[in-house]
C-alpha cells in the first residue's frame, strides 16, 4: 500500500531563507504526488502536483518540488520564505484503486522577521 | 461561486445529537470524498462517492452515514454524536486523480 513520510512536523525559517519541506513516500507503482498547503481554519489548496514527465515540478507562491525515484522523495522547496509562507504542508500520494489520496502528517512551516 | 462548499462552516451539539454536514461542488466532478482531520492535523479518508455510488467506505463507525442524492452533493450524517467525534471534516471532489483533488473550506464539529 502506498504511504508518505514527512520529516519534522516544525520547521522554523527567517524570512528570506530557503524553504526545504521534506517528503518521503512508498509506493508499489509509479506514484503521483501532489503538495497541498493549509493556512489557518482553512482548507487544503493544491500548490503542485507530479504525475508523469518533468521530474521539477513548480507550483504556485514560487514553490516547487523534485520527484527523485531512487530516494523515493519528493520533497518541496522555495527559495526565499515569506511570512505569508506560514502554514501546514501536506504531501499525498495517491493511491489508484480504489482512488484516494493517503496524506502524510504534515509539516508546520514557521516564517520569522 | 465556490467550488466546493460546505455547510456549517461550524457546528457545536451536545453528545447523542444527530447532525448533518452538507457538501456541493459545482465543477462536474465525477467523485466526491469526505476527510476528517484530528486535533493532530492528521487527514484520513472516510467515504468516497464516484456519480452516486459508493466506493470507499473506510472503517468508519455506522453511526456515520454519507448520502449523495446527485453526483454535485455528497453529504454526511452522524447519529448519537460522541465526543471523539470532534474533528474539522472536509469534503473534496475530483475528477481525474491526476488532477488531484479540490477540498471546501471544512466544517468544524465540536461535541460537548
Amino acid at each position: 500500500a502506498q504511504s508518505v513520510t514527512q520529516l519534522g512536523s516544525h520547521v522554523s525559517v527567517s524570512e528570506g531563507a530557503l524553504v526545504l519541506l521534506r517528503c518521503n513516500y512508498s509506493s508499489s507503482v509509479p506514484p503521483y504526488l501532489f503538495w497541498y498547503v493549509q493556512y489557518p481554519n482553512q482548507g487544503l489548496q493544491l500548490l503542485l502536483k507530479y504525475t508523469t514527465g518533468a521530474t521539477l515540478v513548480k507550483g504556485i507562491n514560487g514553490f516547487e518540488a523534485e520527484f527523485k525515484k531512487s530516494e523515493t522523495s519528493f520533497h518541496l522547496t522555495k527559495p526565499s520564505a515569506h511570512m505569508s509562507d506560514a502554514a501546514e504542508y501536506f504531501c499525498a500520494v495517491s493511491d489508484y484503486y480504489p482512488d484516494k489520496l493517503i496524506f502524510g502528517t504534515g509539516t508546520r512551516l514557521q516564517v520569522f522577521p | 461561486d465556490t467550488a466546493v462548499s460546505q455547510t456549517p462552516k461550524y457546528l457545536v451539539t451536545q453528545m447523542g445529537n444527530d447532525k448533518s454536514i452538507k457538501c456541493e461542488q459545482n465543477l462536474g466532478h465525477d467523485t466526491m470524498y469526505w476527510y476528517k482531520q484530528d486535533s493532530k492535523k492528521f487527514l484520513k479518508i472516510m467515504f468516497s462517492y464516484n456519480n452516486k455510488e459508493l466506493i470507499i467506505n473506510e472503517t468508519v463507525p455506522n453511526r456515520f452515514s454519507p448520502k449523495s442524492p446527485d453526483k454535485a452533493h455528497l453529504n454526511l450524517h452522524i447519529n448519537s454524536l460522541e465526543l471523539g467525534d470532534s474533528a474539522v471534516y472536509f469534503c473534496a471532489s475530483s475528477q481525474e486523480q491526476a488532477y488531484g483533488y479540490t477540498f471546501g473550506s471544512g466544517t468544524r464539529l465540536t461535541v460537548v
